[in-house]
């Protein structure tokens, strides 16, 4: 079946514009999961939603990042007044539930660049 | 920041050569994953180990999950160009938080 799709691919922005991000889970999967990724780091873990709840996001870098999920499946993370730090690829994912042995499945990715 | 210390942070291999990275970390995990990244992609589960000591293997990948549950390392048999990418562990301590390594980086040398 399908995978995690996220869109769009690469965003440009110029800082001080808002973006959105969006992720479109495997379908059937309860939980959600956004990462940031930094060049040459490791993803670093945002936010978690479990279905429309958004359960974590004590990952999120500051009060300018926003995260939801309203329906249950579709997220969308929103970025304001987007500086150049935020840079970074946007990773989703998803599994089946939130317990051990539900492994995370990614999507592609957003490549952000603000400039 | 970043809990997980992988090693190395880059190799070069030769074809059919056998090679091993480790992850170790500071903190317990109750799992340890380890996932590869090839570019402009997400990163794909290779191998999920569950319990302390387990040995598992993908192919010709075979990870252990430390018996202290502060480390894995991952094994690539009979490296093959393909085998070219980024490889990521990470621990999970919880029902869904995971912690990343920095990355192998692997270059095969033909």
């Amino acid at each position: 079946g399908a995978g995690v799709s996220q869109s769009p691919r690469y965003k440009v922005a110029k800082r001080g514009q808002d973006v959105a991000l969006r992720c479109d889970p495997i379908s059937g999967h309860v939980s959600l999961f956004w990462y940031q990724q930094a060049l040459g780091q490791g993803p670093e873990f945002l936010t978690y939603f479990q279905n429309e709840a958004q359960l974590d996001k004590s990952g999120l870098p500051s009060d300018r990042f926003f995260a939801e999920r309203p329906e249950g499946s579709v997220s969308t993370l929103k970025i304001q007044r987007t500086q150049q730090e935020d840079s970074a690829v946007y990773l989703c994912a998803s599994s089946l539930g939130g317990g051990i042995s539900y492994e995370q499945y990614f999507g592609p990715g957003t490549r952000l660049t603000v400039t | 920041g970043q809990q997980l210390n992988q090693s190395p942070q880059s190799m070069f291999i030769q074809e059919g050569e056998d090679v091993s990275m480790n992850c170790t970390s500071s903190s317990i995990f109750n799992t340890w994953l380890w996932y590869k990244q090839d570019p402009g992609e997400g990163p794909v589960l290779l191998i999920a180990l569950y319990k302390a000591g387990e040995l598992t293997s993908n192919g010709r990948l075979t990870a252990q999950f430390g018996i202290t549950r502060k480390d894995s390392f991952l094994n690539i048999s009979a490296s093959i160009p393909s085998d070219v990418g980024i490889y990521f562990c990470a621990g999970r301590s919880n029902d869904y938080k995971l912690s990343f390594g920095a990355g192998t980086t692997v270059t095969v040398r033909a």
